[in-house]
């Protein structure tokens, strides 16, 4: 039981260059999320999809793009990459009832930007 | 803006106490508040949560205290262990938003 993957795990890049960070999820959930956790800021919300086919900005989506591929994909894309945005990635994949929800994470994407 | 606003930023305690944990929120409209945890290299994971119609959810070890006229809630952790040692969010959402908002988290040190 996979759950949420992200690829990759760690990333090295230098100011100016391009990346997609991949997540899948197995779950069949219909909302997923991109997430960046730093020190001291917890986790703020980039974008996030709420079904197949729609996206929203988060808290802090300037320097990020994002595709709802399928159910199952959503990507995050940094076409030029700043040191600002060394952190680490999370994607996430949730299910909601009328009371409650529960997003389930994957396990992180460390990215430096030098 | 910081929509909900956790302390301490560290937390110490001796294997066997208590661990207390606070979280204040501003949105009125905010009616579900989980907690997460998270190990280190590991994504965070739910807790515990509570809605406002209860003052206080208990799991265990782990209980959730709410004060809904403060528009505050609390995480305590009884008897910590040192296999709690972990940073912990809360989170509050409203009711359709399918987002949550985070805390700034708590890194919680239990010495054995």
């Amino acid at each position: 039981n996979a759950g949420v993957t992200q690829t990759p795990k760690f990333q090295v890049l230098k100011t100016g260059q391009s990346m997609t960070l991949q997540c899948a999820q197995d779950m069949n959930h219909n909302s997923m999320y991109w997430y960046r956790q730093d020190p001291g800021m917890g986790l703020r919300l980039i974008y996030y999809s709420a079904s197949e086919g729609t996206t929203d900005k988060g808290e802090v989506p300037n320097g990020y793009n994002v595709s709802r591929l399928n159910k199952r994909e959503f990507s995050l894309r940094l076409e030029s990459a700043a040191p600002s945005q060394t952190s680490v990635y999370f994607c996430a994949s949730s299910v909601w009832t009328a009371n409650t929800g529960e997003l389930f994470f994957g396990e992180g994407s460390r990215l430096t930007v030098l | 803006q910081q929509q909900v606003k956790q302390s301490p930023q560290s937390l110490i305690v001796q294997k066997g106490g208590i661990s207390i944990i606070n979280c204040a929120y501003e949105n009125t409209a905010f009616d579900y508040f989980p907690w997460y945890q998270q190990f280190p290299g590991k994504g965070p994971a739910l807790l515990i949560a509570i809605r406002p119609d209860v003052s206080e959810k208990k799991e265990g070890r782990f209980t959730i205290s709410f004060n809904k006229s403060a528009k505050q809630f609390s995480l305590h952790i009884m008897d910590s262990q040192p296999g709690d040692s972990a940073t912990y969010f809360c989170a509050a959402s409203k009711t359709g938003a399918n987002n949550l908002f985070f805390g700034t988290g708590t890194r919680l040190t239990v010495i054995p």
